[in-house]
């Protein structure tokens, strides 16, 4: 079965600095890949998608990720963040082979200092 | 649109109280799905569904029901609740392998 690792449950950085948040998943099958962020109090939104193509995807509000097959990771990259980031962001896989359900990693909350 | 919709936003249950957490949709998404939010564990699959009529168990099954009578709704049914099913739930829709789009949550205390 598929798992997903957020290496960080906490990361704390100042406003302008750069932020890497790490993901790695289990499998070597071809898989879709996610990054939702979850504000406070508030449901999901997709930040990004890697279907297929360019392993350098970019996403909403300035965040992007990189898609590396041989190490299985999926990081979610901005180069200056805003205090407007801090939230919770979710890593997330779907098996094409499991009717496409995603699975979760368990968060890694982005808090952004002035 | 109004894409994904929950009701109740909030609601306490006492142990022992049965209740039914609704969803809909109408973005005409065939794969729906239920989900729970604890603190630390992400979000896990309670049950999902792939058209109507269809509906299978995900990872956190036990204690709840589901159906899909209708492409647009997919409610979850607590039989009897426990104050372990204390949690936000979260239902999702999509089209087959694509993005999910989330709804707002309901936030289920169990007292």
């Amino acid at each position: 079965a598929q798992s997903v690792t957020q290496l960080d449950s906490q990361v704390p950085v100042f406003e302008e600095a750069p932020v890497e948040l790490r993901c790695n998943y289990s499998s070597s099958v071809s898989v879709y890949l996610f990054w939702y962020v979850q504000y406070p109090n508030q449901g999901l939104q997709l930040l990004l998608k890697y279907l297929s193509g360019s392993t350098l995807v970019k996403g909403i509000n300035g965040f992007e990720a990189e898609f590396n097959k041989s190490q299985t990771s999926f990081h979610l990259r901005k180069p200056s963040v805003h205090i407007s980031d801090t939230a919770e962001y979710f890593c997330a896989v779907s098996d094409p082979g499991s009717q496409g359900n995603l699975i979760f990693g368990k968060g890694t909350k982005l808090s952004v200092k002035p | 649109n109004a894409g994904v919709t929950q009701t109740p936003k909030f609601q306490v249950l006492k142990t022992g109280q049965s209740m039914t957490l609704q969803c809909a949709q109408d973005m005409n998404h065939e794969y729906m799905s239920w989900y729970r939010q604890d603190p630390g564990m992400g979000l896990r699959l309670i049950h999902y569904s792939v058209g109507a009529g269809i509906t299978d168990q995900g990872e956190v099954p036990n204690g709840y029901n589901v159906s899909r009578s209708t492409t647009e709704d997919f409610p979850l049914r607590l039989l009897s609740a426990a104050p372990s099913q204390t949690s936000v739930y979260f239902c999702a829709s999509r089209l087959r392998i694509r993005e999910q789009y989330f709804g707002p949550g309901t936030r289920l205390t169990v007292t």
